[in-house]
């Protein structure tokens, strides 16, 4: 069954770049119908969507991340990754990363979920 | 953007009660809409997809409707472990998009 599994540091200053990996195993980052996601989610607060990967590389980013936001894709490694600069404390958050069906739209199955910290 | 609307943000209930929850979207959405359950600490959940199909493995009491604009989630008979929150989705045009969520609550 297919799982993903998200990696990082946990805390990150003010200013620098936020760094998160997806390992997916059980299953092919290759299949056709589907891109890999990111969402995140303040602490007490609702879902925010980041932006999706085809595996060939195509992306959509969120128009509210766009400038700061990087997704890339690597495929011999299962794992696609996060890259978001000029971090604020208003980028504090659970990171999930997740597969989406380009198909039908939904996200599943999700990974736990990763809390990163931008403090000093 | 689509702006996705939920009501209400909190719903107090009890066990066997039947919930329901609305998710307006900001424009037509086809049957482009997902529902998902998220319990404290953990990823979301899929329960729906496209507005009425019912993923694999979760409990036929919940159940979804609506195309266009307005949505509903249904939990028939509220049982314990349903107690979370719910979001719904839209996937008609990037940017993809949540409602705000739905904490059900005793």
């Amino acid at each position: 069954q297919l799982q993903l599994q998200e990696s990082g540091p946990g805390l990150v200053k003010p200013s620098e770049t936020l760094s998160l990996t997806c390992t997916v195993s059980g299953g092919s980052i290759s299949s056709g119908d589907y891109y890999w996601g990111w969402i995140r989610q303040p602490p007490g607060k609702g879902l925010e969507w980041i932006g999706v990967i085809h595996h060939r590389g195509d992306t959509n980013y969120s128009p509210s991340l766009k400038s700061r936001v990087n997704i890339s894709v690597d495929t011999s490694k299962r794992q696609f990754s996060l890259n978001l600069d000029s971090v604020t404390a208003a980028d504090t958050a659970v990171y999930f990363c997740a597969r989406w069906s380009s198909s039908s739209g939904f996200f599943d199955p999700w990974g736990q979920g990763t809390l990163v910290t931008v403090s000093s | 953007d689509i702006q996705m609307t939920q009501s209400p943000s909190s719903v107090s209930a009890s066990m066997g009660d039947r919930v329901t929850i609305t998710c307006r979207a900001s424009q037509g959405i086809s049957s482009f809409l997902a529902w998902y359950q998220q319990k404290p600490g953990k990823a979301p959940k899929l329960l729906i997809y496209t507005a009425s199909n019912l993923q694999s493995g979760v409990p036929s009491r919940f159940s979804g409707s609506g195309s266009g604009t307005d949505f509903t989630l249904t939990i028939s008979s509220l049982q314990p472990e349903d107690f979370a929150s719910y979001y719904c989705q839209q996937a008609e045009s990037f940017p993809l998009t949540f409602g705000g969520g739905t904490k059900v609550e005793i």
